[in-house]
């Protein structure tokens, strides 16, 4: 089955313990994304990478980092966590380009993290 | 940068009553729009998109949207909602790439 799995599904932590949230996906997709969703503000983009060792920053990237070194797996790392990291995070992939059948984001099913 | 606004919040329906979701996007050109759903405790899933041609555009679960250029709207509309409909809707249009701008989405509770 095509789809993207994100870990662990929910996690409670302390504010600065590090943290990693696996991503991968089967379908072979060059495009890599993170979301996170927070109430009110739909769902922002965190960093993308559009293929093997090329990242890039998305809208809100502070207080992460990524990382692509091979094309189906694309962990998000809370190298500090802080209360403001409190939120619901997607992974997504899809093939690159434009047109019919890239841009369409498959999603994982999130990550919703808690830190104290 | 684009933007995608969705005015309503939240919206209550009763079950059989039929459905309107408004959303409105900042874009210059030709805009890549979709909607997804996000039901409790899961992944957003792909309703409908719109490229190009035809601007009423059928997708999964009964739902339909139509582009309106003149009113930079993507409407997301149900005939009869069912009660399984409850979830959140999130209209997003393509900034460039593949990059997805998100409104905030709009809530909908289904009432019996």
């Amino acid at each position: 089955e095509a789809q993207v799995t994100q870990n662990p599904r929910y996690l409670i932590t302390v504010t600065g313990k590090k943290l990693t949230v696996t991503c991968s996906q089967n379908m072979n997709h060059e495009y890599m994304s993170w979301y996170r969703q927070d109430p009110g503000l739909g769902l922002r983009q965190i960093y993308y990478s559009m293929n093997v060792e090329v990242t890039d920053k998305g809208d809100v990237p502070e207080g992460y980092k990524v990382s692509r070194k091979e094309k189906r797996n694309f962990p998000l790392i809370l190298e500090s966590p802080s209360p403001n990291q409190t939120s619901l995070y997607f992974c997504a992939s899809s093939f690159a380009g434009q047109g019919t059948g890239a841009n369409v984001l498959t999603f994982g099913a999130g990550s919703r993290l808690t830190v104290l | 940068a684009q933007s995608v606004t969705q005015p309503d919040i939240h919206i209550t329906v009763s079950e059989g009553a039929s459905l309107e979701l408004r959303c409105n996007y900042s874009y210059g050109a030709t805009p890549y729009l979709f909607w997804y759903v996000q039901s409790p405790g899961q992944g957003l899933q792909l309703l409908l998109k719109y490229f190009s041609g035809d601007t009423l555009v059928q997708g999964i679960k009964g739902f339909e949207a139509e582009f309106k250029r003149s009113q930079s709207s993507f409407n997301l509309r149900k005939p009869s909602v069912h009660w399984s409909d409850a979830a959140e809707y999130f209209c997003a249009v393509v900034e460039y790439g593949n990059k997805l701008v998100f409104g905030a989405g709009t809530i909908l509770r289904v009432k019996s």
